[in-house]
């Protein structure tokens, strides 16, 4: 069974200020991880995904996550928050047998000027 | 640009009438999913179809729910009767099936605002 874990499910940031936002997983299989981003009224949209490989993986919009096995953590972060950087952002994990998403409860970002 | 589409983008209804989603997955992709969004419940899989087979529909309430894929472009998802619990935001993403060890993207659609009355 797989399960993820987004801590705080609001986060504020000042625009130019880290987005640091935190997912952490468990899973009885080498996990796929991934982060996806909702803006209001849309789908969902791949920023990033881990399979396998490198542990740092960049994505789309300056974003970068870094997989740690021994924290079976998978945060995401951002140097630097753009006011359009304000969505629901939501972590997921997969067993590449199956390839279905079990997201977490997502975190709303909201980013002040 | 390929994408996945959804109709309706929202509908509202009452209690107890039947309501079919459709989406149109991504040409080629053999992979579509069903997922619900709530508020309380978060994003939900409902069900998942490979190669129009159903493999997964242990998220779907049975005696109300059911998806098909009358054929590779067209994937449903009919409640019937709808209850205001059913009130969600239905997602379909479509993708092609793991292989290799490569794990392939799902891609989602708008989705469909359902509202029961």
């Amino acid at each position: 069974a797989q399960s993820v874990t987004q801590l705080g499910s609001h986060v504020s940031v000042s625009e130019g200020a880290l987005v640091l936002l935190r997912c952490n997983y468990s899973s009885s299989v080498p996990p796929y991880l991934f982060w996806y981003v909702q803006y209001p009224n849309q789908g969902l949209q791949l920023l990033l995904k881990y399979t396998t490989g490198a542990t740092l993986v960049k994505g789309i919009n300056g974003f970068e996550a870094e997989f740690k096995k021994s924290e079976t953590s998978f945060h995401l972060t951002k140097p630097s928050a753009h006011m359009s950087d304000a969505a629901e952002y939501f972590c997921a994990v997969s067993d590449l047998s199956w390839g279905k998403l079990q997201f977490g409860a997502g975190t709303q970002v909201v980013v002040t000027p | 640009d390929a994408r996945v589409t959804q109709t309706p983008r929202h509908k509202v209804t009452e209690m107890g009438q039947e309501v079919t989603m459709r989406c149109q997955p991504i040409l080629g992709h053999n992979t579509v999913f069903w997922y619900r969004q709530t508020m309380m419940q978060g994003l939900e899989l409902l069900a998942y179809f490979r190669n129009r087979a159903p493999l997964d529909d242990s998220g779907m309430p049975k005696d109300r729910f059911s998806a098909e894929m009358p054929d590779a472009t067209l994937a449903t998802l009919k409640i019937q009767p709808s209850e205001p619990r059913d009130s969600a935001v239905y997602f379909c993403a479509s993708g092609l099936a793991p292989t290799s060890g490569l794990y392939n993207e799902q891609f989602f659609g708008p989705g469909t605002r359902l509202t029961v009355l």
